[in-house]
């Protein structure tokens, strides 16, 4: 089954304590991202990558890193959590050319940094 | 800038009633739009997409939406819901050829009520 899994699905940590949320695909995916759900502001793009060593930074970068060794791992790298990460994550992958835009969607991690 | 615009944050109706999901964007060039759905505690999942061609899009669970240039919108209808529909609805655009990213409206609550 193609799939986006994401581990955890649910976090609570305290501020400061570093975090990682992984993320892989098994449809062979280009494209890899990250989005950050917050009410009433949609999901707005973290980081994201084309490829296996390529990375660039979204809309709201700060405070988060990723690194793509694989192409079917995209983790994100919380180094020192504030409570203002506190949010809804999901990882989506999709391919390019033919078929790009069309985003597939993991579950999400609901994090809670205390 | 490009933007996408979900005027309505929660929309109730009645079950069997229609109901329509407004979204509009602003972009200077060509766009790939699409509606995700995310139902509760559950990941988004793509509802339907508009890449070219008619501008008049459908779903496999009734749900149609209609891609209006002059009009930049791209609003979901469905002429009947069903208590299942009851979820967030969000509206995505990306622009073409250019660009992998999502750009989401702060999406809409439907609540169908019996």
């Amino acid at each position: 089954e193609a799939q986006v899994t994401q581990n955890p699905r649910y976090l609570i940590t305290v501020t400061g304590k570093k975090l990682t949320v992984t993320c892989s695909q098994n449809m062979n995916h280009e494209y890899m991202s990250w989005y950050r759900q917050d009410p009433g502001l949609g999901l707005r793009q973290i980081y994201y990558s084309m490829n296996v060593e390529v990375t660039d930074k979204g809309d709201v970068p700060e405070g988060y890193k990723v690194s793509r060794k694989e192409k079917r791992n995209f983790p994100l790298i919380l180094e020192s959590p504030s409570p203002n990460q506190t949010s809804l994550y999901f990882c989506a992958s999709s391919r390019t050319g033919e078929a790009k835009n069309i985003q597939y969607f993991g579950a999400g991690t609901r994090l809670s940094v205390l | 800038a490009q933007s996408v615009t979900q005027l309505d944050s929660q929309v109730p109706v009645f079950e069997e009633a229609p109901v329509e999901l407004r979204c509009n964007y602003s972009s200077s060039v060509s766009v790939y739009l699409f509606w995700y759905v995310q139902y509760p505690n559950q990941g988004l999942q793509l509802l339907l997409k508009y890449l070219s061609g008619s501008t008049l899009v459908k779903s496999i669970n009734g749900f149609e939406a209609e891609f209006n240039k002059s009009q930049t919108s791209f609003h979901l209808r469905k002429p009947s819901v069903h208590i299942s529909d009851t979820a967030e609805y969000f509206c995505a655009v990306s622009e073409g050829d250019s660009s992998y990213k999502l750009i989401f409206g702060s999406g809409t609550r439907l609540l169908v009520r019996p």
